[in-house]
């Protein structure tokens, strides 16, 4: 059985520039969240999707969104990105929720210069 | 209220010890909590959870503590191996406007020496 795919696995980008990060989860998972990692703030919990519908989402500023297709794959965008938007984004899947297990992706490592 | 915190920040053990990692919450709402385990270059894997109508379980080498009263849970490992060596991060769930939400510690980066 496939784990949690992200892609890009690297990404460098510049101030100001947008960018969109890509997530499948494992085959029958419909719950997918996204969460922030940066050494000094660990993991931040960033949203959460189920069935293509927001049910819960973190506090971060309205440039980070993201949605979720038909097939529960994920995507999450940052617009206008900032320096401390560096971090390592990873995607979690469950069947139902974050409320059991959570299957982690390798994460996006973004760079912003 | 919605912080899981977390020490030591870093553990350094011999081969066969037991490190001992400690968590706090304050509310009351969580109702699942899981430890997970992060190695270089990858992302986090459930290693164990519990909930907190149980005090104490056990998964191998891996045994979560669990004080509701105090609101605290502690991870041990015993017989640590350098295998072991890795960042672990507790964390704690709930039920939150209609979605869940998971909340984790800051992370300890535990090192068990040969």
């Amino acid at each position: 059985k496939a784990g949690v795919t992200q892609t890009p696995r690297y990404l460098i980008k510049t101030r100001g520039q947008q960018v969109t990060l890509s997530c499948s989860p494992i085959s029958g998972h419909r719950s997918v969240s996204w969460y922030q990692q940066t050494p000094g703030q660990g993991l931040q919990f960033l949203f959460e999707y189920f069935s293509e519908t927001q049910r819960n989402k973190g506090n971060f500023p309205g440039r980070f969104s993201g949605r979720q297709f038909s097939n529960s794959r994920s995507e999450m965008n940052v617009s206008t990105l900032e320096l401390g938007d560096s971090a390592l984004y990873l995607c979690a899947s469950s069947r139902r929720g974050a409320g059991e297990k959570l299957f982690f992706g390798s994460g996006t490592q973004l760079s912003v210069l | 209220q919605q912080q899981v915190k977390q020490s030591p920040q870093s553990l350094i053990v011999q081969k066969g010890g037991i490190p001992i990692i400690n968590c706090a919450y304050e509310n009351t709402a969580f109702d699942y909590f899981p430890w997970y385990q992060q190695f270089p270059g990858k992302g986090p894997a459930l290693l164990i959870a519990i909930r907190p109508d149980v005090s104490e379980k056990k998964e191998g080498r891996f045994t979560i503590s669990f004080n509701k009263s105090a609101k605290q849970f502690s991870l041990h490992i015993m017989d640590s191996q350098p295998g072991d060596s890795a960042t672990y991060f507790c964390a704690a769930t709930s039920w939150d406007t209609g979605g869940f939400k998971t909340i984790f510690g800051a992370g300890t980066r535990l090192f068990v020496k040969a």
